[in-house]
Formats: structure tokens, C-alpha cells, sequence
């Protein structure tokens, strides 16, 4: 089955400063890529995702890259702020199922 | 749009007795409900997916005797935890996805069970 990996587990950055969270996942046939933002004791919140057929993805602030040759993708947070301090998991769907695979997930803190 | 509602958002309860837990979707009809569990500073770990209609799937592991899915119609699912024990204390979160955008999943608030 599908297996996601999530590095790195805890990140500390600078408000202003960009902050990049990978991804790897086993099943090529992969095809959704999902990242989720949730707050200490709060629902995920979706904030971006890519399809399989896209190398990357772009809203404001946030970044996603897929590369299916190597099977990674990243999440690119730039410009930084407090409010952006959360948990952060990326997700993989495989072409025959509807089920998610979730990574372990990064703590990132944004430090004023 | 895309709104997931849970009920109820805590529950204490005394070991050996039941509790439900409620999942609706307010603006949409979800073709897909699934039950995740997440253990403080853990991922989300996927319990069940239902269909409307249709019986539960479970992941491996999860006893489907011990926690029960109904999901009666395309807006509401519910899980029951069947004689609940303290082990059984976690943030249980569910998530709905719908028909035109099957790949995305909503999720809800999530209940907190403490067995006591």
C-alpha cells in the first residue's frame, strides 16, 4: 500500500523567512497530492493541493512542487508570519482509491 | 461551501458505556464519509471510509464490531464507539468528500473522547 513520508518533523523559522516541507510517497500511481494546515485542536484546513498531471501550483503565499519522477512533493511557504505556526501534513491519493495517506506531520513555528 | 459538521465537539464517558459521534455535511451531499483518529501529536490515521447506503470499510486493524458506521444518507454519518474503554480516549475526525470533486475531502471539527 501507499506509505508517505514527512520530513522534517519540527521547524523553526524567522517571520519573513520561507519554510519548505517534503514529501515522498512509494505508489507511483499516485495522482492527489493534498497539504492540510491544522491548528492545536482544530480541524485540517486544506490550503493547496496538485494534481498529477501538474509540476506546480501557486496560491499567494504558498507553493506546492510535485515531482513524479522521484516521487516528492514540497510545500513552499514564503514570507512567513506568526499565524502561519501549525501543523502541516501532506496527503497521497492513489488512482484507484478515494482513501488519503497522511504524512507524520511538521510543526512549524514562526517566530516574531 | 464545503461545511462538516461534528457533534459532539467533547464527550466524557465512564468505561463500558457507548457513545456516538455525529458527522453532517451542511452545504453538500457527500458521496464519501471517512473516520480518522488522531492521537495527541500523531498524524491522522484512517479508521473507515462509508458510502451512503452501503456498509463501512474498515482499515486493517479496527475492530467494525467495536466501532460502529452507520451512514444513512448522503449528509450524515455517525460512529459509534461500543463499550468504550480508556485506550479508546482520542480526537476522532471525520471528513466528507462529494461527487464533481471526489479527490478532496472536508473535514469536520472532530470530537474529543476521554473514557474515564
Amino acid at each position: 500500500g501507499e506509505n508517505v513520508e514527512q520530513h522534517p518533523s519540527t521547524l523553526s523559522v524567522q517571520e519573513g523567512d520561507s519554510a519548505v516541507i517534503k514529501c515522498t510517497y512509494s505508489d507511483s500511481a499516485s495522482n492527489y497530492f493534498p497539504w492540510y494546515k491544522q491548528e492545536l485542536g482544530k480541524r485540517p484546513q486544506l490550503i493547496i493541493d496538485i494534481r498529477s498531471n501538474v509540476g506546480e501550483k501557486k496560491d499567494q503565499r504558498i507553493a506546492v512542487t510535485l515531482n513524479k519522477t522521484a516521487k516528492h512533493f514540497s510545500l513552499h511557504i514564503t514570507e512567513t508570519q506568526p499565524e502561519d505556526s501549525a501543523v502541516y501534513f501532506c496527503a497521497a491519493k492513489g488512482m484507484d482509491t478515494d482513501k488519503l495517506i497522511f504524512g507524520t506531520g511538521t510543526r512549524l513555528q514562526v517566530f516574531p | 461551501g464545503a461545511v462538516v459538521s461534528q457533534h459532539p465537539s467533547r464527550v466524557i464517558c465512564k468505561s463500558g458505556t457507548s457513545v456516538k459521534i455525529e458527522c453532517r455535511s451542511l452545504d453538500f451531499q457527500a458521496t464519501t464519509m471517512f473516520w480518522y483518529r488522531q492521537f495527541p501529536k500523531q498524524s491522522l490515521m484512517l479508521m473507515a471510509t462509508s458510502n451512503e447506503g452501503s456498509k463501512a470499510t474498515y482499515e486493517q486493524g479496527v475492530e467494525k464490531d467495536k466501532f460502529l458506521i452507520n451512514h444513512a444518507s448522503l449528509t450524515l454519518s455517525t460512529l459509534t464507539v461500543t463499550s468504550a474503554h480508556p485506550e479508546d480516549s482520542s480526537f476522532y475526525i471525520c471528513s466528507a468528500s462529494f461527487l464533481n470533486l471526489q479527490e478532496t475531502q472536508y473535514f469536520g471539527p472532530g470530537t474529543r473522547l476521554l473514557v474515564l
